[in-house]
């Protein structure tokens, strides 16, 4: 079973920094196959990017994503208000089909 | 745009089953990607259960594998989970997700499920 390691666990930032989120795999995964997702509290989780570096629908291009084998990174370039939550990472595959990082939380 | 609604009681008990039914509008069933359950106990991260096609066709995860089903009824459009022997462990907000390209694109708002007596 691929494990998914995120770091760190609480990122604390201010508005307007630059956020750098990493998700690490155990084993090499396809670039098709990551994806990130946000979480704010009492929310759904909502798709941020898939496909290591796509934005999903309504997601503004302040996020990126970037990575290749069994490095990934979130980055959020600038900082907003509502851009505090929790971001997990998520990798497609093979038992199980979807399995998930612990979660960075990303606290002002 | 597809939406997707959970139901299904908040509380079940110790050693009984749990069962759930997701709900999909603004698309056929058979028209959808493939549909997926994912549950968040409290304060914790996401586990994926299993995912299911219109044709009934089912993934699952392996920890979970021997006390899951998952069913689909395309006249109601809607799908079920089913989960056996329920211990305090499988308290956890239960979360039904259509699959997009290797991810899952679109949540329903989840439903609070309690194992108590």
């Amino acid at each position: 079973e691929i494990v998914l390691t995120q770091s760190p666990d609480t990122l604390s930032l201010s508005p307007g920094d630059r956020a750098t989120l990493s998700c690490r795999t155990s084993q090499s995964v396809s670039s098709n196959y990551l994806a990130w997702y946000q979480q704010k509290p009492g929310q759904v989780p909502r798709l941020v990017i898939y496909g290591t570096s796509n934005r999903a629908t309504g997601i503004p291009d302040r996020f990126s994503g970037s990575g290749s084998g069994t490095d990934f990174t979130l980055t959020i370039s600038r900082l907003e208000p509502e851009d505090f939550a929790v971001y997990y990472c998520q990798r497609y595959g093979s038992s199980p089909l979807y399995s998930f990082g612990q979660g960075t939380k990303v606290e002002i | 745009q597809v939406q997707l609604q959970e139901s299904g009681p908040g509380l079940v008990r110790p050693s009984g089953t749990l069962s759930l039914t997701c709900t999909v509008s603004g698309a056929s069933i058979s028209n959808s990607h493939w549909l997926s359950w994912v549950r968040q106990p409290p304060g914790k991260g996401l586990e994926w259960i299993g995912e299911i096609y219109h044709t009934g066709n089912t993934n699952y995860n392996p920890s979970l594998k021997s006390r899951v089903t998952l069913s689909v009824d395309n006249s109601k459009n809607q799908m079920s989970l089913i989960l056996t022997s329920v211990t305090a462990a499988d308290t956890a907000v239960y979360y039904c997700a259509k699959a997009g390209a290797y991810n899952l694109e679109v949540w329903g708002k989840g439903t609070a499920v309690t194992v108590s007596s």
